[in-house]
């Protein structure tokens, strides 16, 4: 199956300063790249995604990047505000398998105002 | 609510209890699942149902037995439990990935703790 590595495990970072978190994928045939952020408390929701046909993404202050040839993708988040604090998830899914999708393990950003 | 519902929200079950988790969805996803989350553990999968049947169980022990009577609702039927079974439990859905939508909508958990 799938396996997706995520670093750092923690980040902590000053208000206003940026973050990137990565992340690796195992399989070639992977074709779909989600990122997920789970407030305390509460349930992961998908803040960004980014298909195999498609080198990066933006959205306001977050991006997402995907390298294909190197089997790695990476979210960034710029100018960081304490309510971006959560952990938050990278995945990965090959269509072929009905959407299941494998997770990384999570990194807790913190951002001090 | 995000259109996936869990329920309960917290439970509190002894080793010998009989209890069950209730996920129900409105979104017309084909797919369902059942996640486990520990503190400090990443996302753990344990069961995946495509149109009511089930098409993955990741080597979950025989005391967590899933159920799902319809494509729109899921349940986790629990007994015998162990106390490193606390966890938050969270079911999920997506639609079908020919349709080219791969994401998943999460319900809020359900927060258990086995005394």
């Amino acid at each position: 199956g799938e396996n997706v590595e995520q670093h750092p495990s923690t980040l902590s970072v000053q208000e206003g300063d940026s973050a990137v978190i990565k992340c690796t994928y195992s399989d070639s045939a992977s074709n779909y790249f989600p990122w997920y952020k789970q407030e305390l408390g509460k349930r992961p929701q998908l803040i960004i995604d980014i298909r195999s046909n498609v080198g990066e993404k933006k959205d306001q202050r977050i991006a997402v990047t995907l390298n294909k040839t190197a089997k790695h993708f990476s979210l960034h988040i710029t100018e960081t505000q304490p309510e971006d604090s959560a952990v938050y998830f990278c995945a990965a899914s090959k269509g072929s398998t009905l959407g299941r999708l494998y997770f990384g393990r999570g990194t807790q950003l913190t951002v001090w105002p | 609510e995000t259109g996936v519902t869990q329920t309960p929200r917290h439970l509190v079950m002894g080793m010998t209890n009989k209890k069950s988790l209730k996920c129900e969805q409105h979104l017309g996803h084909n797919a369902m699942y059942w996640y486990k989350q520990s503190a400090k553990k990443p996302l753990e999968l344990m069961f995946v149902y495509n149109f009511k049947e089930q098409t993955e169980n990741n080597s979950v022990p025989s005391r967590f037995s899933p159920e799902c009577p319809n494509s729109s609702h899921l349940f986790l039927h629990l007994h015998t439990l162990q106390p490193e079974d606390s966890a938050l439990y969270l079911c999920a859905s997506s639609q079908d990935p020919g349709r080219r939508n791969y994401g998943y909508t999460f319900g809020s958990g359900t927060r258990l703790t086995v005394v």
